[in-house]
């Protein structure tokens, strides 16, 4: 089945920087594209970041553009999100989670791990 | 960006009740309507895409109906496990954007 294991989340400074990590199992990760969709407390879902199933595209929020960077080791089953310049609106559960279409991008999250906290407090 | 809305922001329900929960696209975005289910901290999980079509596994009280800017999800007869919030989200274009979310609460 289906498994995306989030890890990496902490407390940071604000203008710190973390890197998130998301191990995948049970499908072949190397054919799907990739999204970050975070989650601030009590608050909705916001998505992130997209990366194409073997890296040649990436899409960011505007929100965090120039400052996350979404990448992928298809070797390793492995995806990430570099986090930069971190600030306190940063501050969320962050999901990693697989899209529907096989070498493509439909924007359709079918499988979520089950995310990790940052956050970002002095 | 799309802007999606959704209403009403919370709901309260009974075990047996019919559910209607509303979700409008600022814009016209065909059928590119998803939908969610999320459990206190608990990841989201897929309910229906393109607007009504069922995820494997979703049991059939759940259906979703509508195209261009109107959407709906429906709930036929409320289970004590459907007590949750549900989320929309388009996937017509980029960035895909979210709902603000119905928590459904028992009654």
């Amino acid at each position: 089945q289906v498994q995306l294991v989030e890890s990496g989340g902490g407390v940071v400074q604000p203008g710190g920087s973390l890197r998130l990590s998301c191990a995948a199992s049970g499908f072949t990760f190397s054919s799907y594209g990739m999204h970050w969709v975070r989650q601030a407390p009590g608050k909705g879902l916001e998505w992130v970041a997209f990366i194409r199933y073997d890296g040649s595209n990436k899409y960011y929020a505007d929100s965090v553009k120039g400052r996350f960077t979404i990448s992928r080791d298809n070797s390793k089953n492995t995806l990430y999100l570099q986090m930069n310049s971190l600030r306190a609106e940063d501050t969320a559960v962050y999901y990693c989670a697989k899209d529907v279409g096989i070498y493509g991008d439909y924007g359709v999250l079918d499988y979520w791990g089950q995310g990790t906290l940052v956050t970002v407090s002095s | 960006d799309i802007q999606m809305t959704q209403s009403p922001s919370s709901l309260s329900a009974s075990v047996g009740d019919r559910v209607t929960i509303t979700c409008r696209a600022s814009q016209s975005i065909s059928s590119y309507l998803n939908w969610y289910q999320q459990k206190p901290g608990k990841a989201p999980k897929l309910l229906i895409s393109t607007a009504s079509s069922l995820q494997s596994g979703v049991p059939s009280r759940f259906s979703g109906s509508g195209s261009g800017t109107d959407f709906t999800l429906t709930i036929s007869s409320l289970q004590p496990e459907d007590f949750a919030t549900y989320c929309c989200q388009q996937s017509y274009s980029n960035p895909p954007t979210f709902g603000q979310g119905t928590r459904l609460e028992m009654k």
